[in-house]
């Protein structure tokens, strides 16, 4: 089985472009988080979709920051405009809940985007 | 608010053996789940174990168990008969059983070296 994909692996840009990031989850998965990972804040959420519709989009950092789940196989996140404290990795993950199951909970995460702004 | 401790920032054991990998939580939610995440040095977040709050026994996965002490408020990983291949970072994590607040909270980690 596949599992989550994301695309770019590695993002390299100049700050005040615009940057978007992908992910497709695990088919047949109701929910889908963006987390990033920073060497000084570790891995945190930014938000949280359950069945496509948001539903905690309490850590994204600001209004550059955008995301959207127009269906149950993708997602984006954008950021515009990008600033070098963006750079970062952006980890996309997913997770069969709501559906009731022993590893319903289990979140599992996609290889991640290596974003840096320069 | 939930938060995970983990208190040891690098450790090392020798191929073969069992090593443990401390990890506490806070929360006041009654209902919670601790997961266990591997992170090799290629970058990947793996999954390797779950256990819900409410569950009795303790999780194990293959050479993975999770040593849950509800009352200290504790999820500690063991991992037996330690292997090259595990040397990686792992992250303690948890987060409520509740749809509106699954976001996973996770600890600073712990950087394991298995040598030979």
């Amino acid at each position: 089985d596949a599992g989550v994909i994301q695309s770019p692996r590695h993002e390299v840009t100049e700050m005040g472009q615009e940057v978007t990031l992908r992910c497709k989850p695990i088919s047949g998965h109701n929910s889908l988080f963006w987390y990033r990972q920073t060497m000084m804040r570790g891995l945190e959420l930014l938000i949280y979709f359950n069945n496509n519709v948001p539903i905690d989009d309490s850590g994204m950092p600001e209004d550059r920051f955008s995301a959207k789940m127009p269906n149950a196989s993708f997602s984006t996140l954008k950021i515009q405009p990008s600033e070098p404290r963006d750079s970062a990795v952006y980890f996309c993950a997913s997770s069969p809940y709501p559906r009731t199951g022993v590893n319903s909970y289990e979140q599992y995460f996609g290889p991640g985007t290596r974003l840096t702004v320069t | 608010a939930q938060k995970i401790t983990q208190t040891q920032p690098g450790m090392f054991v020798q191929e073969k053996e069992a090593v443990t990998l401390d990890c506490t939580y806070d929360t006041s939610d009654q209902s919670y789940g601790l997961f266990w995440y591997k992170q090799p040095s290629s970058g990947e977040m793996i999954f390797l174990i779950y256990q819900g709050s409410y569950d009795e026994q303790n999780a194990t996965e293959g050479r993975y168990s999770l040593n849950f002490q509800k009352a200290r408020k504790s999820a500690n990983l063991v991992i037996s008969a330690s292997q090259l291949g595990d040397s990686a970072m792992y992250f303690c994590a948890m987060s409520p059983m509740d749809t509106g607040r699954r976001a996973l909270t996770f600890g600073s980690g712990t950087r394991l070296q298995v040598q030979p």
